[in-house]
């Protein structure tokens, strides 16, 4: 099976633009994660999509948003850009059922912030 | 409240050193615990699950309610243990709840 996938790996940005973040999960798995990564911080939990629904979103303003598609691959936005953005981006896709740690995540899109 | 708290963000041992990377949970009810890792360059994975109680790449690690932890350990470390470990509990909210991570250095 391919393996989780996300578009664009590198990505640079200024200030109060707007960016939209791509992730296809492995076939089959209908359960999608969304992570930002940053040395400080951590890993820090974004939202989780299942069937098209947002089940689960953590504390993040209301610009960091994300949708799934009927086809489980999911997007996410970040609008009005700030510096403290700048992070890399992790999409996770797992199960074929309910909610499953078992996690396979792709390998990032690297958001940098000008 | 639900926890994970790896108090160690960095670990350094030499090659052939037992190694223990610490990890406690708070959590009502019963667990769910994983290990990921981060190698250089690599994206992360998955080391390990309480629930499968197997040993993967030499690492285990045992789920101790009473003490609330789930320490990762290995007896033997080698080179190409070096990476960032991440412990995780399956939250009762559809998401994993991640410690800080460990960074994990072997020295040659």
């Amino acid at each position: 099976k391919a393996g989780v996938t996300q578009t664009p790996r590198y990505l640079i940005k200024t200030r109060g633009q707007q960016v939209t973040l791509s992730c296809s999960p492995i076939s089959g798995h209908r359960s999608v994660s969304w992570y930002q990564q940053t040395p400080g911080q951590g890993l820090q939990f974004l939202f989780e999509y299942f069937s098209e629904t947002q089940r689960n979103k953590g504390n993040f303003p209301g610009r960091f948003s994300g949708r799934q598609f009927s086809n489980s691959r999911s997007e996410m936005n970040v609008s009005t850009l700030e510096l403290g953005d700048s992070a890399l981006y992790l999409c996770a896709s797992s199960g074929t059922g309910t909610f499953s740690g078992e996690q396979y995540f792709g390998p990032g899109t690297r958001l940098t912030v000008t | 409240a639900q926890r994970v708290t790896q108090p160690e963000k960095l670990l350094s041992v030499f090659k052939g050193a037992p190694v223990e990377l610490k990890c406690n949970y708070s959590y009502s009810g019963s667990p769910e615990l994983f290990w990921y890792v981060q190698y250089s360059r690599q994206r992360l994975q998955l080391l390990l699950r309480h629930i499968s109680r197997e040993s993967i790449k030499g690492f285990t690690a045992d789920l101790n309610k009473g003490e609330t932890s789930f320490h990762l350990k290995k007896p033997f470390a080698q080179e190409e243990d070096s990476a960032m470990y991440y412990c995780a509990l399956r939250g009762s909210n559809y998401q994993l709840i991640w410690g800080a991570g460990t960074k994990l250095i072997i020295k040659p």
